[in-house]
């Protein structure tokens, strides 16, 4: 089965911390993503990334960034941490293929005060 | 990537088949039709896809019209445990981005 695992599934922090949420996938896929997910807007798509070290921004990327050193590890970073960026954000990861499938790890729910 | 309509909100009984319909007139040839489920709290959890045929595997069964305009998500014997958020997504092949639509909750009654 396909694991995608996200570091911390609950995080409280202060405005203006940075802070890393971190993603694991175990299954050599060239894709990984992160998503946010708040009530009323569905999944937004903040990052990707298709090789190491490359990056695309999504639809909403400002106030974040990303770094892939190694395929399985995709981090998000929130520069300085603001009230707005509470939220769950979800990793993912796919294979390059046809029909390929995208695969969400459990989630990380972040509470900025 | 085209657009879906799903029903809000469903019913049905444990142990019985539950179908979800998923409306996706303006799908083009080479979008896929996606399942993921939702249980609250925890990241969305791929079900099955589908291009023109019908598809099969140990969770749902994935039923597509001939001319490719609905599809139905069928989990054949209904537990409390798929008491989920469905959504029906359709996604264009090597596309990177999934549009989540408000899905339908389906509620599994014992």
């Amino acid at each position: 089965d396909v694991k995608v695992t996200q570091s911390s599934r609950y995080l409280v922090k202060r405005t203006g911390e940075k802070v890393f949420l971190e993603c694991v996938q175990d299954m050599d896929h060239e894709n990984m993503f992160w998503y946010r997910q708040d009530p009323g807007l569905g999944l937004r798509l903040i990052y990707f990334s298709y090789d190491v070290k490359m990056k695309e921004k999504g639809d909403i990327p400002e106030g974040y960034s990303v770094s892939r050193e190694k395929k399985e590890r995709f981090s998000l970073i929130l520069e300085s941490a603001s009230t707005n960026q509470t939220s769950m954000y979800l990793c993912a990861s796919s294979p390059t293929a046809s029909g390929n499938t995208i695969y969400f790890g459990e989630g990380s729910w972040l509470t900025v005060v | 990537d085209a657009k879906t309509t799903q029903p809000t909100s469903m019913d049905c009984a444990e142990g019985r088949a539950a179908n979800l319909p998923c409306n996706h007139s303006t799908i083009s040839g080479n979008e896929y039709v996606y399942w993921y489920r939702q249980i609250h709290s925890q990241g969305p959890q791929y079900i099955i896809h589908g291009l023109k045929n019908n598809e099969t595997n140990e969770m749902a069964s994935l039923i597509i019209t001939e001319d490719r305009k609905s599809s139905t998500l069928i989990l054949p014997h209904a537990t409390l445990r798929d008491t989920a958020v469905y959504y029906c997504i359709v996604r264009g092949d090597f596309t990177n981005k999934l549009i989540f639509g408000t899905g339908t909750l389906l509620a599994v009654q014992p």
